[in-house]
């Protein structure tokens, strides 16, 4: 059974900083994996998705790494800001199905 | 605007008495799902969709059933609600091939007392 586990749980950082946050799970026969950020009362929104034929995504300030055989992939968040804070989740799908595996999520405050 | 709805996005009811949470969404998409998220244990899935009039339990599928009469409709029904399904409800979908990104509707805060 795919297990997903994201450390740190919590991380403050000054704004301008660049972060990184970890995203390990158990099953490494996975076709993708996504990051997702959640908002304090709000739904999920899509960061970004990689293919198990991709290493990495990039989408403006944010760079996501995979790496199947070590079971590991990582955010890269560039020059953060306070409207970065959020929780950020990632997701594996179950097997070779839809369902989504989320790890507990990193909640990060950038602080002014 | 793509996008996945959920009404009503908030709720208090008592225990026992039925409700239904609708989720729509109008980008086509096969599959559908729905999501509780507890503190401490995350998001875990109740049911999921493949396409019409196709469903399946997903972890946690307990007193909960859905329907898919319609491709773009997948509402969660409650029939005798109790205090521990008090929890924040998505909805999601996405297609069956290519790129399968999942979208996510805003959420449904449940609480049954």
């Amino acid at each position: 059974k795919q297990e997903v586990t994201q450390i740190p749980a919590a991380l403050s950082v000054p704004e301008g900083e660049n972060l990184v946050l970890n995203c390990s799970f158990t099953d490494s026969a996975i076709y993708n994996l996504q990051w997702f950020r959640q908002d304090p009362g709000k739904g999920l929104t899509s960061l970004l998705l990689i293919q198990s034929s991709q290493r990495e995504q990039t989408s403006g300030r944010l760079n996501a790494s995979l790496d199947k055989s070590s079971g590991r992939s990582t955010l890269y968040i560039a020059a953060s800001q306070p409207g970065d804070s959020a929780t950020y989740l990632c997701a594996v799908p179950q097997g070779g199905s839809e369902k989504l595996v989320f790890g507990k999520g990193t909640k990060l405050t950038v602080n002014p | 605007e793509a996008q996945v709805t959920q009404n009503p996005r908030y709720l208090i009811t008592v225990t026992g008495k039925k409700l239904t949470v609708t989720c729509s969404q109008n980008m086509n998409h096969e599959y559908m799902s729905w999501y509780r998220q507890d503190p401490g244990l995350g998001l875990r899935q109740i049911y999921y969709s493949m396409n019409v009039e196709v469903t399946d339990k997903g972890d946690v599928p307990e007193g909960y059933k859905v329907s898919r009469k319609e491709k773009r409709n997948f509402p969660l029904i409650l029939e005798s609600p109790s205090p521990n399904q008090t929890s924040l409800y998505f909805c999601a979908s996405s297609r069956l091939a290519g790129v399968p990104s999942q979208y996510f509707g805003p959420g449904t805060r449940l609480l049954v007392l």
